[in-house]
């Protein structure tokens, strides 16, 4: 039972490459989400998913994309990298989308946009 | 909107008790959460208190709010240097849903 995987760990890029975040979870989750991490500001909540074929915005979701094709992947895009996207990246699922759902978290992706 | 506020440090010493402390702003929160966060690791669930409850005890870690301050603390008795990470308080909006607003997390240093 590995959790919550984030591939890769790190990751660098130039101004205007596109990129996939990937993250998979083999909990059958239905709520998937991402955040993002940067120095004092905590983690801030980029999309999520409650289930299959669904997803919405959170508080940051300008210069990313999400799907949800299956229950266990929710990919974050994105497709024209812009050095204000340089972060840390975190994938959380939790059993369902309802309120008090404990959430776990993967162990992030470092993304430098140069 | 809501907002959540941590102090950045605290810098205790080994066997001390560690007192977090973390305000918010959502007078409707119904779940309140502390998660930790070692150096190179992503946040791992430390403990939860239900909005209904005044305090939460759970081994060495005691979580205290306030819902009229809108003050919430997480307590750490006989604070070892393994408890040296970033604590994060965090608290559900958006209504019934599981979206979670982060504070900025303080960086507890436990010193031998």
């Amino acid at each position: 039972n590995a959790g919550v995987t984030q591939t890769p760990k790190f990751q660098v890029l130039k101004t205007g490459q596109s990129m996939t975040l990937q993250c998979a979870q083999d909990m059958n989750h239905e709520y998937m989400s991402w955040y993002r991490q940067d120095p004092g500001m905590g983690l801030r909540l980029i999309h999520y998913s409650v289930g299959a074929g669904i997803t919405d915005q959170g508080e940051v979701p300008n210069g990313y994309n999400v799907s949800r094709s299956t229950t266990e992947d929710f990919p974050l895009r994105l497709l024209s990298a812009a050095p204000s996207q340089t972060s840390v990246y975190f994938c959380a699922s939790s059993y369902s989308g309802g309120m008090g759902q404990p959430q776990h978290f993967g162990d992030g992706t470092r993304l430098s946009i140069l | 909107g809501e907002d959540v506020e941590q102090s950045l440090f605290l810098s205790v010493r080994e066997g001390d008790s560690s007192v977090i402390n973390c305000t918010y702003t959502d007078s409707s929160s119904t779940y309140l959460y502390w998660y930790k966060q070692e150096p190179g690791a992503g946040l791992q669930l430390l403990t939860y208190i239900f909005s209904n409850m005044d305090m939460k005890q759970d081994q060495r870690l005691t979580v205290l709010l306030n819902k009229k301050d809108k003050h919430l603390s997480l307590r750490i008795a006989d604070t070892q240097t393994g408890d040296s990470a970033i604590y994060f308080c965090a608290e559900i909006y958006g209504g019934a849903t599981n979206k979670l607003i982060f504070g900025t997390g303080t960086l507890l240093a436990v010193q031998p």
